[in-house]
């Protein structure tokens, strides 16, 4: 009964690959989002939507790409990965009663 | 701006002790504040939030503690365990603007056994 779920766990690419986390959540939430924590363990927020619409697009390079096929899913693509890119990517969802946004468990992308 | 901060990076109490990890923000137009707990190689966890209405709000064994004032946020724990061990994240968000939550640099909170 995971809450907000990803896949993969552990990512381990080329420079140049392109390549897709994939974020799941049962919560009945409306909005998802995708943070970047880096080795410092600063989390950024990179992506939000709602209902599967975009509403949250920080500096982040148009390498990355997200697609909300329904509310209940919000996958991350990156095209031509870059070292910069190794980081732990976090998924996470909430819903408008509740600003509390539950976390997934991350994905470790490493660029080599 | 985005200056949500943490005045001590590390912290290490005894296993019964109380811990108290403190938090700075900047935009005093936050309405909504979060504690988050990280372990390791997991997601950050949602342990208790507070509104701005509120100065003080109390869970099991934590309690979070708001002063507008001066923009400082607490995480109380009482009786530490050394399941409590993690990194400490606040956040902060601004409903009635960006509803972007800016999160703080993080505290690691060592519990000796």
């Amino acid at each position: 009964d995971t809450a907000v779920s990803q896949t993969p766990k552990y990512l381990v690419t080329q420079m140049g690959n392109d390549k897709s986390i994939k974020c799941e959540q049962n919560l009945g939430h409306d909005t998802m989002y995708w943070y970047k924590q880096d080795s410092k363990k600063f989390l950024k927020i990179m992506f939000s939507y709602n209902n599967k619409e975009l509403i949250i697009n920080e500096t982040v390079p148009n390498r990355f790409s997200p697609k909300s096929p329904d509310k209940a899913h919000l996958n991350l693509h990156i095209n031509s990965l870059e070292l910069g890119d190794s980081a732990v990517y976090f998924c996470a969802s909430s819903s408008r009663a509740h600003p509390g946004q539950f976390f997934g468990p991350g994905t470790r992308l490493t660029v080599l | 701006g985005e200056n949500v901060g943490l005045h001590l990076p590390t912290l290490s109490v005894q296993e019964g002790d109380n811990s108290i990890i403190n938090c700075a923000y900047s935009n005093s137009a936050s309405d909504y504040f979060i504690w988050y707990k990280q372990e390791s190689g997991k997601g950050p966890q949602f342990i208790i939030d507070i509104r701005s209405n509120m100065d003080k709000r109390q869970g099991q064994r934590v309690t979070v503690l708001l002063n507008k004032t001066v923009k400082h946020l607490s995480l109380q724990i009482a009786a530490t365990q050394p399941g409590d061990s993690a990194v400490y994240f606040c956040a902060e968000i601004n409903q009635g603007g960006s509803e972007k939550l800016v999160f703080g640099k993080g505290t690691k909170l060592t519990v000796n056994p």
